[in-house]
């Protein structure tokens, strides 16, 4: 399948800090981005979609101003958690889909952030 | 929401057949089922995904019901590396508003015995 990556895949952090997650796709063009995120024992929960050079779709309840969203191109996609604060400690997952027949999305490592 | 049901944990021995049954009763005609894992950790891995025909891969099978209903996933010779969180997932195809999106349920915790 295709491959898609993240860095970091884990960051420590002050509370107050912003921290950018990157995720790539490495052998495709996505046209789609998604991140989500993970409490522990809890399922995925997406945040938002993005498309390339257009603005973020937010889900309801995400910040769109807490967590900035940037997909500048076909292979890059950005998630910046401003202002960080321990409520936002969490396992971030992006993933990646390219428009055709099955559509299927393929997602990163994740990137643990632990906020202090 | 998640529009599936599964059991939240099953067991299997190591070199046997698992079978993950999931519910979608309420699936329409311009949806697929999709079944991703997730192994402690990590992201989430595509497995396999139908409409209405029965799929096969390398890593599972799919049988999805004559009524599209309710879907098994099948790893015929499950290995203890196989450990981990499936997801079953109903997806509108590709065209239709939304279709990309994913809604992760709780999904199964499959353990794999030695």
């Amino acid at each position: 399948g295709a491959v898609v990556s993240q860095h970091p895949s884990w960051v420590i952090c002050k509370s107050g800090t912003s921290v950018k997650i990157e995720c790539r796709s490495l052998d495709f063009q996505a046209t789609t981005m998604f991140w989500y995120r993970q409490f522990p024992k809890q399922s995925l929960m997406l945040m938002a979609t993005s498309n390339e050079g257009s603005k973020a779709t937010y889900e309801q309840g995400v910040e769109k101003d807490k967590f900035l969203i940037n997909h500048a191109s076909l292979t890059l996609s950005t998630l910046t958690v401003t202002s960080a604060h321990p409520e936002d400690s969490s396992f971030y997952i992006c993933s990646g889909g390219s428009s055709g027949a099955s559509d299927t999305q393929y997602f990163g490592p994740g990137t643990r952030l632990t906020v202090l | 929401d998640a529009k599936t049901t599964q059991p939240p944990s099953m067991d299997c021995a190591e070199g046997r057949a698992a079978n993950l049954p999931c519910n979608h009763s309420t699936i329409s005609g311009n949806e697929y089922v999709y079944w991703y894992r997730q192994i402690h950790s990590q992201g989430p891995q595509y497995i396999i995904h139908g409409l209405k025909n029965n799929e096969t891969n390398e890593m599972a099978s799919l049988i999805i019901t004559e009524d599209r209903k309710s879907s098994t996933l099948i790893l015929p010779h499950a290995t203890l590396r196989d450990t981990a969180v499936y997801y079953c997932i109903v997806r509108y195809r590709p065209g239709f508003q939304g279709a990309q999106k994913l809604v992760f349920g709780q999904g199964t915790r499959l353990t794999i015995n030695p």
